[in-house]
């Protein structure tokens, strides 16, 4: 799978969007990006995935650039809820039985402030 | 909304011990993976399992690693002679025909002493 690049952190003030950015060069024609969060140690929670088309649903917004080698997830109004490890991570999706393996990077930590 | 189970949520043992850590994924899911989480470290893969076997392993799951599913809805990891380094959360995640988004549980949080 690809390799992701993210900032280390970032801060939001509480009701702004979030954009969390994701560099992906060496993505592949059949790798999707999937955005999963983590808030403090829970298990890690599936936000949004997309393979060339901007996606949303009722988390998030996922805007994927023309030539694929970068995205933005966007959280159009952060909680303080929101505070978590946002991890973006490329793989092959549907590539056939148990292969649903995901390589965690260190993500961004997103800090939603009052 | 589905969600995927763990018990316990923590488990303290002996070095040397056996420990299994159980899991119930989701009801109508086919595929189910462990993970674990050192403190302060990446989530990292340990194993996927379908279809009654390993599908995929990583190199931390060695010959000490187990996985069964014994019956219709546990899902199981047992470590045979705990470690120190053991010490970490296990996550427990399953997915559905279409394999395309993964969910997990909350977690078991493994203290080897």
């Amino acid at each position: 799978d690809a390799k992701t690049t993210q900032p280390t952190s970032m801060d939001c003030a509480e009701g702004r969007a979030a954009n969390l950015p994701c560099n992906h060069s060496t993505i592949s024609g059949n790798e999707y990006v999937y955005w999963y969060r983590q808030i403090h140690s829970q298990g890690p929670q599936y936000i949004i995935h997309g393979l060339k088309n901007n996606e949303t649903n009722e988390m998030a917004s996922l805007i994927i650039t023309e030539d694929r080698k970068s995205s933005t997830l966007i959280l159009p109004h952060a909680t303080l809820r929101d505070t978590a490890v946002y991890y973006c991570i490329v793989r092959v999706a549907g590539s056939g039985a148990g292969s649903y393996q995901l390589t965690f990077g260190k993500g961004t930590k997103l800090s939603v402030i009052p | 909304e589905p969600e995927v189970t763990q018990t316990p949520s923590h488990q303290v043992t002996q070095m040397g011990q056996e420990v299994i850590l159980r899991c119930v994924p989701i009801s109508n899911h086919l595929y189910f993976y462990w993970y674990r989480q050192i403190l302060g470290q990446k989530v990292e893969f340990l194993v996927s399992f379908y279809n009654n076997e390993i599908s995929e392993k990583s190199e931390i799951f060695d010959d000490q690693f187990s996985v069964e599913r014994p019956d219709g809805s546990n899902f199981t990891l047992k470590i045979r002679s705990t470690k120190l380094e053991d010490s970490a959360m296990y996550f427990c995640a399953s997915t559905g025909q279409a394999n395309t988004e993964a969910f997990f549980g909350q977690g078991t949080r493994l203290t080897v002493v």
